[in-house]
């Protein structure tokens, strides 16, 4: 079964510090990797695609690197801020998954002041 | 333009009855998808739906949940004879089609069955 797994579950950190969540995948052959931010009461907002060729993708302060040998991912946030408070979650696609996307169960991260 | 919309926002009912969350897709997007979201859970995937093709409802957990799109329009998702376990975030989604295209997310449809 194509799994997602993300870690931790929960990360609290301090305004201004950097933050790296993880994501492992089993999904095999996979097309593209995608990281959402979920806001509380909110559907999920897309952060960065990357497919199984590319090694990194930055937006703003948020950077997404892939290991798609080790079928991992990780999604470093850099300077947090306030609003960075949400759950981020991790979406892959595979090749062979139809219309399916498997979704981890996401990291809910909370910035403090 | 305006974003993927979803209808109501919040949905109380009691076991046993029926419910339909309507949700407003992105206009020109041709793909739609439902998706089941349980307090502190991941999403789950119930059903698909591209253009006029037979949608993919091999997400749908019991023959109690069934849905309905009119064209490249407005998709209600219907629960009936609802049961506590129903109870969960139910997250609409829309792209422009294919396999490879972005979805856009609704706010989502809370529901709550007592």
């Amino acid at each position: 079964k194509n799994q997602v797994e993300q870690s931790p579950q929960s990360l609290i950190i301090l305004e201004g510090k950097n933050c790296t969540l993880q994501c492992n995948y089993t999904v095999s052959p996979f097309s593209n990797l995608r990281w959402y931010k979920q806001d509380t009461g909110r559907g999920p907002v897309s952060l960065t695609i990357m497919t199984f060729s590319e090694n990194t993708k930055s937006n703003g302060r948020y950077t997404a690197t892939l290991d798609a040998d080790t079928k991992q991912s990780s999604l470093h946030i850099t300077a947090s801020q306030l609003s960075d408070s949400a759950s981020y979650i991790c979406v892959v696609r595979g090749i062979n998954a139809g219309n399916m996307l498997t979704f981890g169960g996401g990291t809910r991260l909370m910035v403090k002041p | 333009g305006a974003g993927v919309s979803q209808s109501p926002s919040n949905k109380v009912t009691e076991k046993g009855k029926d419910v339909e969350l309507r949700c407003d897709p992105i206009s020109g997007h041709t793909a739609l998808y439902w998706y089941r979201q349980r307090l502190g859970q991941g999403l789950e995937f119930l059903i698909y739906f591209q253009g006029n093709s037979a949608p993919d409802k091999s997400g749908l957990p019991s023959d109690r949940f069934s849905a309905e799109r009119t064209g490249e329009s407005v998709s209600t998702l219907t629960i009936q004879r609802t049961q506590q376990e129903d109870s969960a975030v139910y997250l609409c989604a829309s792209s422009l089609g294919g396999s490879q295209g972005e979805q856009y997310f609704g706010p989502g449809t809370r529901l709550t069955v007592t």
